[in-house]
């Protein structure tokens, strides 16, 4: 079965600062990889996702992933925080043969003035 | 288009009774599932279907029945309610596997 690991389960930043969420996945074929914010006491909603076309991947609100076949990440990335990307992010994987998504266990990014 | 509704938004159960959490989407997806997100556990699967006629279980399907008649609705029954199902209930849909899912807004569940 395919997993998700997300390294750190909070994250601290500086506003301007760089914004980077850790994420492995564990999958034997290619696989389809999502990363979802979730405002507080919201619903979660898509930043980006790959589906191995561009290694380099770019949503909403200026953040971007990089799908790395040989390290099994996808970190996302933005370059300078903003105050209003405070929010808990979770990475997930689509397992290729049942169409199920699976979840990481998510990190909350703080961000500091 | 409404995207995914759920309903209620807020609900509170005594130990031992039953409900059914609903949820409708009227985007024609085929695939719908139902999470449970719990501090620090991110989000469990407890049921998917990948169309009318076809549900399987996810990771935490105990206490939990889910059946899907049409393409639109997928309800979630809690047959007993019990403390440990104290939870905020997501359900989403997506068109394809790797489409990516749309969420509806969330139930919040206790009980007591």
């Amino acid at each position: 079965a395919q997993s998700v690991t997300q390294l750190g389960s909070h994250v601290s930043v500086s506003e301007g600062a760089l914004v980077l969420l850790r994420c492995n996945y564990s999958s034997s074929v290619p696989p389809y990889l999502f990363w979802y914010v979730q405002y507080p006491n919201q619903g979660l909603q898509l930043l980006l996702k790959y589906t191995s076309a561009a290694t380099l991947v770019k949503g909403i609100n200026g953040f971007e992933a990089e799908f790395k076949k040989s390290e099994t990440s996808f970190h996302l990335t933005k370059p300078s925080a903003h105050m209003s990307d405070a929010a808990e992010y979770f990475c997930a994987v689509s397992e290729s043969n049942t169409g199920k998504l699976i979840f990481g266990q998510g990190t909350t990014l703080q961000v500091k003035p | 288009n409404a995207g995914v509704t759920q309903t209620p938004k807020f609900q509170v159960l005594k130990t031992g009774q039953s409900m059914t959490l609903q949820c409708a989407q009227d985007m024609n997806h085929e695939y719908m599932s139902w999470y449970r997100q719990d501090p620090g556990m991110g989000l469990r699967l407890i049921h998917y279907s990948v169309g009318a006629g076809i549900t399987d279980q996810g990771e935490v399907p105990n206490g939990y029945n889910v059946s899907r008649s049409t393409t639109e609705d997928f309800p979630l029954r809690l047959l007993s309610a019990a403390p440990s199902q104290t939870s905020v209930y997501f359900c989403a849909s997506s068109y394809d596997r790797e489409d990516g899912y749309t969420f509806g807004s969330g139930t919040r569940l206790t009980v007591v």
